[in-house]
């Protein structure tokens, strides 16, 4: 079984913080995404990666950032968090193929609240 | 954006009823795929089923059946004999090329 995992489940900040929110695959996937779930928004794309230190910017990138140093590690950056970044956080990756046509494996996501 | 569309923001019913989920998408393309996934309280989002345009038949896996209608862009999610245990949040998704689009999600409450 496809098994992807995120460091936290639940993670408390301060605004101003740097916040990194690290994800984990053990499949040798190739695509790793990052989105966030909003009540009455669904998920929106953050941040997705193809291969190993290449990003694309999703629909709302802005405040974020992302960097994939090894194959299997996705990590998402909250340069200064604010509280309009308080949200759930879901990781998914995918194996090779087009970002959007493969089937997307979830982590549990993270619950972040920025004070 | 292209959008998907899930209507239902919530639905609630008895355990053992039916319950339709409905899906509309939006895409310019020939070739997309199709998905859902369930969320259950634990939160993480659990794939249903993939399907590409392609594939017109419908699908039927246990209690769970997908009706795919290429002419009015849905692809609707129906549940047999609901249990306590389908409650969750469910998730159309569209994709196509690199760009992948959920919609809002449908909580579905089954009470015993």
């Amino acid at each position: 079984d496809v098994k992807v995992t995120q460091s936290s489940r639940y993670l408390v900040k301060r605004t101003g913080e740097k916040v990194f929110l690290e994800c984990v695959q053990d499949m040798d996937h190739e695509n790793m995404f990052w989105y966030r779930q909003d009540p009455g928004l669904g998920l929106r794309l953050i941040y997705f990666s193809y291969d190993v230190k290449m990003k694309e910017k999703g629909d709302i990138p802005e405040g974020y950032s992302v960097s994939r140093e090894k194959k299997e590690r996705f990590s998402l950056i909250l340069e200064s968090a604010s509280t309009n970044q308080t949200s759930m956080y879901l990781c998914a990756s995918s194996s090779r193929g087009l970002a959007a046509t493969d089937t997307q494996y979830f982590g549990p996501g993270t619950r972040l609240t920025v004070l | 954006a292209q959008k998907v569309t899930q209507a239902q923001t919530e639905i609630s019913v008895v355990e053992k009823e039916d319950v339709t989920l409905d899906c509309v998408y939006e895409t310019r393309d020939t070739t997309y795929y199709l998905f859902w996934y369930k969320q259950p309280p634990s939160g993480e989002l659990v794939f249903l089923i993939r399907r590409n345009s392609f594939d017109e038949q419908n699908e039927i896996s246990g209690r769970y059946s997908w009706n795919f209608q290429k002419s009015t862009s849905s692809f609707n999610f129906t549940i047999t004999a609901s249990q306590v245990v389908d409650s969750a949040v469910y998730f159309c998704a569209r994709g196509n090329n690199n760009d992948m689009r959920f919609g809002a999600g449908t909580r579905l409450t089954v009470k015993p």
